[in-house]
């Protein structure tokens, strides 16, 4: 079955740093691939997807991604954080009835 | 657009009393979701609709959970008789399609409180 691992639970870096969120997935063929925003008493934003092509997506905000076949990951990438993008991350994989099936999430603070 | 349009924004319900939970979906979507967020066990998808069908209910907990949708612009989850257990925040999501590969666009959420 699919599924998701997002490793860290709560990552805290300082406003102007890089950010590197951890996303593995266990998907026999090749995954769609997600990843959702929520920020406080929100629901969730879709930030990029993954399908097929360029393994390195471009997303909303300024967020990236890169597919990793290799590694059976998913990583969400930002260069330079800002304070707004205090939130809590979702990955996801496409499941086998086309259905979403999301990680636990990863709560990301930051820093002034 | 309004978005996906949930109420009520927060229950609080005692242990047996029966919830409603209610979703407008985007105009012209034709999937609707419904998820629910705990700690402990994070997003789970409990049912999803197609054209007002219901696809895939193996999500759904178990059989105090039911949801109906009457017509492509309205959906209810009711929870009947609710127990503490059922405390959680419950998404609806609405799409074009009820493939990923179509956007999922979620509404602000129902945070229940069984008491």
């Amino acid at each position: 079955a699919q599924s998701v691992t997002q490793p860290d639970i709560h990552i805290t870096v300082s406003e102007g740093a890089s950010l590197e969120l951890r996303c593995n997935y266990s998907y026999g063929a090749t995954p769609y691939l997600f990843w959702y925003v929520q920020s406080p008493g929100q629901g969730l934003q879709l930030l990029l997807k993954y399908f097929s092509g360029d393994t390195l997506v471009q997303g909303i905000k300024g967020f990236e991604a890169e597919f990793k076949r290799s590694q059976s990951s998913f990583n969400l990438r930002k260069p330079s954080v800002h304070w707004s993008d205090a939130a809590e991350y979702f990955c996801a994989v496409e499941g086998s009835q086309g259905n979403l099936i999301f990680g636990k999430g990863t709560k990301l603070s930051v820093k002034p | 657009d309004a978005g996906v349009i949930q109420s009520p924004r927060h229950e609080v319900t005692e242990m047996g009393q029966e919830v409603t939970l209610r979703c407008k979906p985007i105009s012209g979507h034709n999937s609707l979701f419904w998820y629910r967020q705990t700690m402990m066990r994070g997003l789970e998808l409990l049912i999803y609709f197609n054209n007002n069908v219901p696809i895939d209910d193996s999500g759904m907990p178990e059989d105090r959970f039911s949801a109906k949708m009457p017509n492509a612009s309205f959906s209810t989850l009711k929870i009947q008789p609710s127990e503490p257990r059922d405390s959680a925040v419950y998404f609806c999501a609405s799409s074009l399609g009820r493939r990923s590969s179509y956007e999922q666009y979620f509404g602000p959420g129902t945070r229940l409180t069984v008491t």
